[in-house]
């Protein structure tokens, strides 16, 4: 089945420093892949996605590129800032309409 | 942006009792919720897939009688713990799809940390 499987957190970064979460998956088609970010308190909310291989998805200076060839989407950032810490979840989607499937997420703490 | 309310976002309950969550979607009609669980350390896991209108679907391994949904409007489903478990203890979030974005589009409520005792 499909599988979702990202770095183990917690990661605690400095402001400004280079931000890399990895996430590679398992699938049995084309999945469409995704990164969620739930901020404390809040629900999870969609940061980018790539529908396809090649594709760079990117928000907020993030960015994460579909890799076909290494079944991975890495997220990065150049230089994160405190604002960012929050849990960050890798997800795919085999097709239109079914439900994603998850890593267990990562959680980033940025410190001044 | 489109809103999903999640109450409570956390509870603690004795063990034999039952637990009820409620997912809201407070500016769109959402055809479609999914419920996810998460113990520690692990994925995020589909429990099942409530439409509006109709019985859920329940993931292999999920009990239906354990773990009730009702989606009985476009924009409320709620999952009952019943006879909750010190194993039950977990995560609990939904999320429910945009009917008028072409489907396409998920939004999350917040979660649900359920401590039973």
């Amino acid at each position: 089945g499909n599988s979702v499987t990202q770095m183990e957190g917690p990661v605690t970064l400095s402001e400004e420093a280079f931000l890399t979460i990895n996430c590679t998956y398992t699938a049995t088609g084309y999945p469409s892949l995704f990164w969620y970010v739930q901020y404390p308190g809040e629900g999870l909310q969609l940061l980018l996605k790539a529908t396809k291989a090649d594709d760079k998805g990117s928000n907020k200076g993030f960015e994460a590129t579909y890799r076909k060839e290494t079944t991975s989407f890495h997220l990065e950032k150049g230089s994160v800032q405190v604002s960012d810490s929050a849990v960050y979840f890798c997800a795919l989607r085999d097709s239109g309409n079914t439900p994603l499937v998850f890593g267990k997420g990562t959680r980033l703490s940025v410190i001044a | 942006g489109a809103v999903v309310s999640q109450h409570p976002s956390r509870v603690i309950c004795k063990s034999g009792t039952s637990v009820k969550i409620e997912c809201r979607s407070l500016d769109f009609q959402a055809t479609t919720m999914f419920w996810y669980r998460q113990f520690p350390k692990q994925s995020l896991m589909l429990m099942a897939t409530s439409n509006e209108g109709s019985k859920a679907t329940y993931e292999q391994g999920v009990e239906k009688d354990k773990f009730l949904i009702n989606h009985a409007s476009l924009t409320l489903s709620t999952l009952t713990v019943t006879s909750a478990h010190p194993e039950d203890s977990s995560f609990y979030i939904c999320s429910a799809r945009d009917r008028g974005d072409g489907g396409q589009k998920l939004f999350f409520g917040s979660g649900t940390q359920l401590s039973v005792l």
